[in-house]
């Protein structure tokens, strides 16, 4: 049992460019969510998902999208990379009415 | 919507001496109310939470305290010892909402 897992763990990419953030959970999990975290800024919710085939926008949802075409991963995607994305990206997942989970998180660095 | 607030942001505390974090939040509706800590280089760690229909949890050397009245709740750790040293959010649920977390406060144990 792996719980949640975040691939890639780091990254680096220049402005403009795409790449997509997996999240992966193998608890059966009806809810995932995406995070980042700034300093000083907590952790901000950017989109989550109640179940397979649904997403929908959180606090800060602004040039991210994201998929959950299936219940155990959620992939978070930039379309076009800004410097204002750098930022730790975490993924977390929890089942109905019970405690959430958090994944080991993805430092992203736009230049 | 919900907001969450965390005091303080820092807090400083010789090895053995207890340490206080406490979170206030908006909405009366709220009725769960976890506590993580977050390692250096980690996700947020889920270490301890309360439901509304409960004043007090205690685990070992953590405990939660609830106050609905006022709307606040505390996370106390006692005989503290330098692992405790982290990063520590609170946060609070209305039924199966996304969670809202507070700011954080960066504990550090002195040995």
């Amino acid at each position: 049992n792996a719980g949640v897992t975040q691939t890639p763990k780091f990254r680096v990419l220049k402005t403009g460019q795409s790449m997509t953030l997996l999240c992966a959970q193998d608890m059966n999990h009806e809810y995932m969510y995406w995070y980042r975290q700034d300093p000083g800024m907590g952790l901000r919710l950017i989109h989550y998902s109640v179940g397979e085939g649904t997403t929908a926008k959180g606090e800060v949802p602004d040039g991210y999208n994201v998929s959950r075409l299936k219940k155990q991963n959620f992939l978070l995607g930039l379309e076009s990379a800004a410097p204002s994305q750098t930022s730790v990206y975490f993924c977390a997942s929890r089942a109905w009415a019970h405690e959430q989970y958090f994944g080991p998180g993805t430092r992203l660095t736009v230049t | 919507g919900e907001n969450v607030e965390q005091h303080p942001s820092t807090l400083s505390v010789q090895e053995g001496d207890s340490a206080v974090i406490k979170c206030t939040y908006s909405d009366s509706a709220s009725n769960y109310f976890p506590w993580y800590k977050q390692e250096l280089g980690k996700g947020p760690q889920l270490i301890i939470d309360i439901r509304s229909n409960v004043g007090e949890k205690k685990d070992q050397r953590i405990a939660v305290t609830l106050n609905k009245t006022a709307k606040h709740f505390s996370l106390h750790i006692t005989e503290t010892q330098p692992e405790d040293s982290a990063v520590y959010f609170c946060a609070a649920r209305i039924g199966n909402t996304p969670l809202v977390f507070g700011k954080g406060t960066r504990l550090s144990v002195i040995a």
